[in-house]
């Protein structure tokens, strides 16, 4: 039960894009489109971004996206906005009926 | 509106146990599986255990298995986790969330196990 690798960090300029990635392996992250991305104020509870890989939960804006490539998922946003600065997190099912996330990621908005 | 409130955690000394409850309103919650996930002060999130909508299948992360027990009483829409032989490093922020895909979260309870 390895967790998932995100970068510890990345940044952007509000306006631009960002995406972070989330690898996994062939028994969780490739083996299955249950990938979700969560969002984390510090001190808050997280909140659910995408789930299913690219599916969009209702009131989540649309700057928000979601997509998998074999064995690594991305989470991008658009129009990067000053209140996305958070940390974010990818998880996964996983071939042994367990979840897996990843290390986190710290989006900074320059 | 969907609620979810953890409660239950505190200080315990190692080897001890502790209940975690999480009420559960705001939708059906007899037709959810629901998870517990942790947080380590300054750390990221650790997915610890889910349950099945009729809590007859279970699954738990290889660091708590035999320890923690979860189950639920949809009668009362009520999930809990019952942690035995806690160690320092079960100190945490315990989140249960709904849904296969963590849907929605409650606020956490902090359980702290001194070293």
């Amino acid at each position: 039960q390895s967790a998932l690798t995100q970068p510890a960090s990345v940044s952007g300029s509000p306006g631009q894009s960002i995406t972070i990635s989330c690898t996994g392996t062939n028994s969780d992250v490739g083996a299955y489109n249950y990938v979700s991305w969560c969002q984390q104020y510090p001190g808050k509870a997280p909140k659910l971004m995408i789930y299913d890989v690219s599916k969009r939960p209702s009131g989540v804006s649309t700057r928000f996206s979601g997509s998998k490539s074999g064995n690594t998922a991305s989470l991008t946003i658009s129009g990067l906005q000053a209140e996305d600065e958070a940390n974010y997190y990818c998880s996964s099912y996983t071939s042994s009926s367990t979840w897996v996330f990843g290390g986190g990621t710290k989006l900074t908005v320059l | 509106e969907v609620q979810l409130v953890e409660s239950g955690g505190g200080l315990v000394q190692p080897g001890g146990s502790l209940r975690l409850s999480c009420a559960a309103s705001g939708f059906t919650f007899s037709s959810y599986w629901m998870h517990w996930v942790r947080q380590a002060p300054g750390k990221g999130l650790v997915w610890v255990s889910r349950i099945n909508s009729d809590g007859t299948s279970t699954s738990y992360a290889d660091s708590v298995k035999g320890r923690f027990t979860i189950s639920r009483d949809n009668a009362k829409n009520t999930l809990y986790l019952q942690m035995s032989s806690l160690r320092a490093e079960d100190t945490a922020v315990y989140y249960c969330a709904n849904n296969w895909a963590f849907e929605y979260w409650g606020q956490g309870t902090l359980v702290t196990v001194p070293s």
